[in-house]
């Protein structure tokens, strides 16, 4: 299974923009690249996912290396409420490739 | 939350007995999953399901058991519960696009 690599720990100030990095150098050309958030003493929550192109939704934007090796998740503007812990994974849709594999994922502190 | 629900919230119990702790969804998808939530771990998929009657292992399976005889439920058994298992549990499911939907988990505590 393709694995992800991203820091323990990032900070950021509040109003400015963030950029959570994930490396995936073993990607297959079938896994989808998914990030979710978990704040605390909550399930994690999807935020957004892509196969090859940047995705943008109301929660974040998803920027992809042209080679699919790293992914950037952009945060416009932090807030206080965007302090969690952010998980990028990568899945395989084909059948029988339906698990999803996180890794400890990067802690975001926001600071005010 | 998606649908999801999780029993029970909290359960303390005692080394060697049985635990089922229950997952049900209201969302009629294919696919749910057990993980377990540890300090420095992460979340780590313990098993998972395509279908009724149909579940396979994931990363950390030895010591758990699951069962899925109707498609809105998905039980996961401690058979003989030990301190090892005292973890948060979170029960999810994918829906059509492959998003993962979590439950609220469950705090598990094995004396």
């Amino acid at each position: 299974d393709a694995k992800t690599t991203q820091p323990n720990s990032m900070e950021s100030n509040e109003e400015e923009p963030v950029h959570l990095p994930c490396n995936h150098s073993t990607i297959s050309g079938t896994d989808y690249i998914h990030w979710y958030r978990q704040l605390p003493s909550q399930g994690p929550e999807y935020v957004i996912h892509g196969l090859t192109s940047n995705v943008n939704n109301r929660m974040a934007s998803l920027a992809i290396a042209e080679d699919r090796k790293s992914s950037t998740l952009i945060l416009h503007r932090a807030t206080l409420r965007d302090a969690a812990v952010y998980y990028c994974i990568l899945r395989d849709p084909r059948e029988g490739g339906n698990q999803f594999y996180f890794g400890t994922g990067t802690s975001l502190t926001v600071i005010p | 939350d998606a649908g999801i629900t999780q029993s029970p919230r909290h359960k303390v119990t005692e080394t060697g007995t049985p635990v089922t702790l229950r997952c049900h969804q209201t969302e009629n998808h294919r696919y749910m999953y057990w993980y377990r939530q540890d300090p420095g771990h992460g979340l780590r998929l313990i098993h998972y399901s395509y279908g009724v009657k149909d579940t396979d292992k994931g990363e950390v399976s030895d010591g758990y058991s699951v069962s899925r005889s109707k498609t809105e439920d998905f039980l996961l058994t401690l058979e003989s519960a030990t301190s090892s298992q005292t973890s948060v549990y979170f029960c999810a499911i994918s829906d059509f696009e492959g998003k993962l939907f979590f439950g609220s988990g469950t705090q598990l505590s094995v004396l």
